[in-house]
């Protein structure tokens, strides 16, 4: 069981915009930012997001994420095929006094 | 940009201790902003997190509490490289083992399968 909840999956069609949540508490989402991960099928996980928002050079401005009280979502939009992959959230969590994962997101592109 | 690099075997013997090296490029381990972790990926657990090294003025390691008594974490400011060792393996600590900056870049990855 992992320590911040995302949905198991999720899908859309190209083109459209698609979003991944991730619930918390106050003692991770609620007190640190949130970083997200993209992990393409074979390969490791990539930075998409860090500091709830911020993309590195490189990450298309499709990709989008943003965070309320204890709550973070990661938003894409205009879909493409090369999307397909599992999206994590992560954060600092002050109780645990580590970082911690989401359980993933298996994204499909229909 | 910093890339990581890392290295180690894939197959260590039940009892024995993992170890894994993970090189730095394009940034210095050193660095007063960065923090070098530790994280691990197996399809029972998950990703999970075991530790990090960081330095701000002088070294600081943090770990997990599910391996704080096994794992131990080591900056090389020589090499510009930090390491993992995990003592005391059983086949539960069979994972693919990254390093990362968590804000910036993960390693390739290394699979390490704990079997006699």
């Amino acid at each position: 069981q992992s320590v911040l909840t995302q949905p198991p999956s999720a899908s859309g069609t190209p083109g459209q915009r698609v979003t991944v949540s991730c619930s918390g508490s106050t003692s991770n989402i609620g007190r640190n930012t949130v970083n997200w991960y993209q992990q393409l099928p074979g390969t490791a996980p990539k930075v998409l997001i860090y500091l709830n928002n911020q993309r590195p050079s490189g990450v298309p401005d499709r990709f989008s994420g943003s965070k309320s009280g204890t709550s973070a979502s990661l938003a894409i939009s205009g879909l493409q095929s090369g999307d397909e992959a599992d999206y994590y959230c992560a954060a600092w969590d002050d109780s645990l006094k580590g970082w911690v994962f989401g359980g993933g997101t298996k994204l499909t592109v229909l | 940009q910093v890339q990581l690099q890392q290295s180690g075997p894939g197959l260590v013997k039940p009892s024995q201790t993992l170890s894994l090296t993970c090189a730095v490029s394009g940034d210095s381990v050193s660095s007063k902003s960065a923090t070098w972790n530790w994280i691990r990926q197996s399809p029972s657990r998950g990703l999970e997190w075991l530790g990090r090294t960081y330095y701000r003025s002088k070294w600081y390691n943090e770990y997990a509490v599910s391996v704080k008594s096994r794992a131990t974490i080591n900056p090389d400011t020589s090499k510009n490289q930090f390491s993992l060792h995990l003592k005391s393996v059983t086949p539960e600590d069979t994972a693919v083992y990254y390093c990362a900056n968590l804000d910036s870049v993960w390693g390739q990855g290394t699979q390490v399968t704990v079997s006699s």
